[in-house]
């Protein structure tokens, strides 16, 4: 079955930008988490999303947003692009039930920006 | 709170040559522990999970980790290192349910011909 599909694969935005990164997750997989991963922070956490709402946040700022749709496709947002933003946006997804269910992760989206 | 932290950010060995990668883990309720690879430009795959049913856990491509609470270490082996296992390795502490992770920052292995 196919993977975790996320677009577009690089990209690259000015300072102040707005940018929207997308992740379709593995057919039947409810649960959709994302992670930002940078040399100098490692794979940090931003939120998950499990049929439409949001389950968990990490400790990000408010220009960093997420949503899920009915068939559990995820955006996240991320406003006012700083240069700190570079870096590798990973989604994973699951089932999101049961006891530890295995998540999947997508091979991400690399965001510059200049 | 979780963590958990992976000691040496760079490790070599030899083709052949046993590879131990090692993660010590911080948790107030009882861990669930996973190993994650990382190729270049790729997502992370994962090796192996802990979920409290055995400690010592076989994960694919030969790796294996023992859970040892005693030394909160949840430490990745595998008995003979091969070429193709040069990559970014990554181990994480898992809430029980749901893809919320909280990553090691990462051990990259070499594997030297």
């Amino acid at each position: 079955k196919a993977g975790v599909t996320q677009t577009p694969r690089y990209l690259i935005k000015t300072r102040g930008q707005q940018v929207t990164l997308s992740c379709s997750p593995i057919s039947g997989h409810r649960s959709v988490s994302w992670y930002q991963q940078t040399p100098g922070q490692g794979l940090q956490f931003l939120f998950e999303y499990f049929s439409e709402t949001q389950r968990n946040k990490g400790n990000f700022p408010g220009r960093f947003s997420g949503r899920q749709f009915s068939n559990s496709r995820s955006e996240m947002n991320v406003s006012t692009l700083e240069l700190g933003d570079s870096a590798l946006y990973l989604c994973a997804s699951s089932t999101g039930t049961g006891l530890n269910t295995e998540a999947f992760f997508g091979q991400g989206t690399r965001l510059t920006v200049v | 709170a979780q963590s958990v932290t992976q000691l040496g950010s760079h490790v070599s060995v030899s083709e052949g040559a046993l590879v131990l990668l090692r993660c010590n883990y911080s948790s107030s309720v009882p861990p669930y522990l996973f190993w994650y690879v990382q190729y270049p430009n790729q997502g992370l795959q994962l090796l192996l999970k802990y979920t409290s049913a055995a400690t010592l856990v076989k994960g694919i491509n030969g790796f294996e980790a023992e859970f040892k609470k005693s030394e909160t270490s949840f430490h990745l082996t595998k008995p003979s290192a091969h070429m193709s296992d040069a990559a970014e390795y990554f181990c994480a502490v898992g809430r029980r349910t749901g893809n919320q992770f909280y990553f090691g920052t990462g051990t990259s292995l070499t594997v030297i011909p």
